[in-house]
């Protein structure tokens, strides 16, 4: 069956970078592109774009540009997302999600505290 | 931006009732070439990932039960749960796919009377 399953909570100062992780199986992983959504706490969800598993094209709202980075390693079917030098409004619990939405991750809670 | 606004954000409810969420966007959703409305209901319980209930506007995911319906069409839609189970307690969020960047409505929290 098709799972994403996502790395675990991380805790994290302002400045530092965190890398979240996103392993799928059940299906040919560049066969269906890779979505990443942020949600804080009580409130509701923000797409931050996707990634072409197949050619690597990656695509970002405008919110999301400059600190955030997807990447894949495809021979390992992982998709990841990097936020650089982490601000307090970062923490949130953030989400990969199949192309079509039909299928997600169990999210990742990022905590920013100094 | 695609605005997506939801209502009402709270509904508290007695099993056995139907319920009606309503999602207006701020521009038609409707794609001419696949003749489909472009928004998708989603259910999310504390501490879970949202679970895909239906798409195109009225088309129910493979597994949800036939007591959530979703209808409408351009700007206007609405999710109706008929005879509300405890199991289906829960936050619920429209989102708009017809343009990108995809965007979600503020939530409906579904709660026990």
């Amino acid at each position: 069956q098709i799972q994403l399953v996502q790395s675990g909570p991380e805790v994290k100062k302002p400045g530092e970078s965190v890398k979240i992780s996103c392993k799928a199986s059940g299906y040919t992983f560049t066969q269906a592109g890779m979505q990443w959504l942020k949600q804080a706490q009580g409130k509701s969800l923000k797409w931050m774009g996707w990634i072409n598993t197949n050619t690597g094209k990656t695509t970002y709202a405008a919110d999301f540009t400059g600190r955030f980075v997807f990447s894949l390693e495809t021979s390992a079917s992982t998709a990841y997302l990097q936020i650089t030098n982490l601000k307090n409004e970062d923490m949130a619990t953030y989400f990969c999600a199949r192309w079509g939405f039909a299928y997600w991750g169990q999210g990742t809670l990022v905590t920013v505290s100094s | 931006d695609i605005v997506m606004t939801q209502s009402p954000s709270s509904l508290a409810v007695s099993a056995g009732e139907t319920v009606t969420i309503n999602c207006k966007s701020s521009q038609s959703l409707f794609g001419s070439v696949r003749q489909k409305n472009y928004l998708a209901w989603y259910q999310q319980k504390p501490g879970q990932s949202p679970k895909l209930l239906i798409y195109l506007a009225s088309t129910r995911e493979s597994g949800v039960p036939d007591r959530f319906i979703g209808s409408g069409s351009g700007t206007d839609f609405t999710l109706t749960i008929s005879s509300v189970q405890a199991e289906d307690l829960a936050n619920y969020y429209c989102q708009q796919y017809y343009d990108t960047p995809d965007t979600f409505g503020a939530g409906t929290k579904l709660e026990l009377k």
